[in-house]
Parts: C-alpha cells; structure tokens; sequence
C-alpha cells in the first residue's frame, strides 16, 4: 500500500513552458486535492476532486487545469508555467466515509525561471 | 470561508521543556486537523478531533467549540519532535470534502 504517490520529486521549468505534475493513490478514496505551499504561508488549495469526472476550483486556480479520468489519479496540468508558479505542490485524498483524515503525497517542488 | 489563525509562528526550546501551540478558527467545522511537517517536507496527519482532548504519546490535542480553539501540546520535547506544526480546519462548516484551510504553521525547533 504506497498511499499517495507524486512524480517529478522536482522540476526546473522555463517561462511559458507546460507540465503535468502526476498524482495517484492506490487508497480508493473518492476525494483527492492539489495543494500549494508557498514560504511563510499556509497550504493553499488550487484544484479538488470528490470522484472521478468530477472536479472543481478552489482558492488558486488560475494557470492550472485538472483532470479526473479514474479513482486512482489526479494530474495536475500547468500551462505556460510563470514565476509565480514556484512552489512545492502536494496532492492529498481522503476518504468520503466521515473523518476526512488526508492523506498527503511527498511533493513536487517545482522551480520556474 | 474558515480563516485559520495559529500562534507563536517560531518557537525554539530546549529539550524536556512543555509545549504550547495554539490555534484560532472562524467558523464552525465538524472536525480541526493537526498536521507535521518534517524538515524534508513531508506532511502527516497527527490529530482530528471534534472536542475534548486526543493523545498520541507525548503529544496531546485539545479543543473548545465554544471558542473555536485548538491546543497542541507537547510534553517531555526531545530534538527529534523538531518540525512545523500545522492546523487545519475544513474550508467551510462541515466536514471538508471540498478542502482545508490551513494555518501558517509553528517552526519548532526543539535544541538538546
């Protein structure tokens, strides 16, 4: 049992170029999240899923798009990476069944110059 | 939307000492987290708790609903307990399917 699992562990992307950060968990939880984590700030939420083909926005989304195609994966997709896109992304799920405990993938962090 | 506050953001003590971390929320939530982050950036889950008081060894959370308030508590430190401490609360009222807010984390470092 990995739980959640993350790749790249880093990444050095150039202005206006496109990634896709990979995230899977092998839990079968229906709810998995993407998170970033910015120095001197508290996790920010930018995409979440509650199931497969299901997905919405949360409080950072601008300049990332989602997919949902199965239970066990969630990528996250930047598209013409900036500056302000440096962070240490990390992907979570948790269970629908009461105690929404995360679980937290190791993270990618992600530098673009 | 749940704003998260936490205090003292850096704490330093020497080893055996009791700690303190304290945490602020905004709306009612059906459950608080406390998450650690270790210095090689890994994030657990140490506690939820929806009220009265958890213990996982030496470390111990407690909560007041009424004034929306959670404590971390460490007792008998040792440099090893040295990480971020983070809470989280569920975005809105209820449960927190659709996210957490987080606080900004306590840097504690624990010194021998």
């Amino acid at each position: 049992n990995a739980g959640v699992t993350q790749t790249p562990k880093f990444r050095i992307l150039k202005i206006g170029q496109s990634m896709t950060l990979q995230c899977t968990q092998d839990m079968n939880h229906n709810y998995m999240y993407w998170y970033r984590q910015d120095p001197g700030m508290g996790l920010k939420l930018i995409y979440y899923s509650v199931g497969a083909g299901i997905t919405d926005k949360g409080e950072v989304p601008n300049g990332y798009n989602v997919s949902r195609s199965t239970t066990e994966d969630f990528p996250l997709r930047l598209e013409l990476a900036a500056p302000s896109q440096t962070s240490v992304y990390f992907c979570a799920s948790t269970s629908d069944r009461g105690t929404y405990e995360q679980y937290f993938g190791p993270g990618t962090r992600l530098t673009v110059t | 939307k749940n704003e998260v506050e936490q205090s003292p953001q850096n704490l330093t003590a020497q080893e055996g000492e009791f700690i303190t971390i304290n945490c602020s929320y905004s709306v009612g939530i059906s459950a608080l987290h406390w998450l650690q982050q270790h210095p090689g950036g890994g994030i657990v889950s140490l506690f939820m708790l929806s009220s009265g008081k958890k213990k996982h060894g030496r470390l111990i959370a407690t909560i007041n609903i009424q004034e929306k308030h959670s404590s971390l508590h460490i007792t008998a430190s040792h440099p090893r307990d040295s990480a971020v401490y983070i809470c989280a609360a569920p975005k809105y009222s209820g449960g927190g399917a659709d996210g957490l807010t987080f606080g900004k984390g306590t840097h504690l470092i624990i010194q021998p």
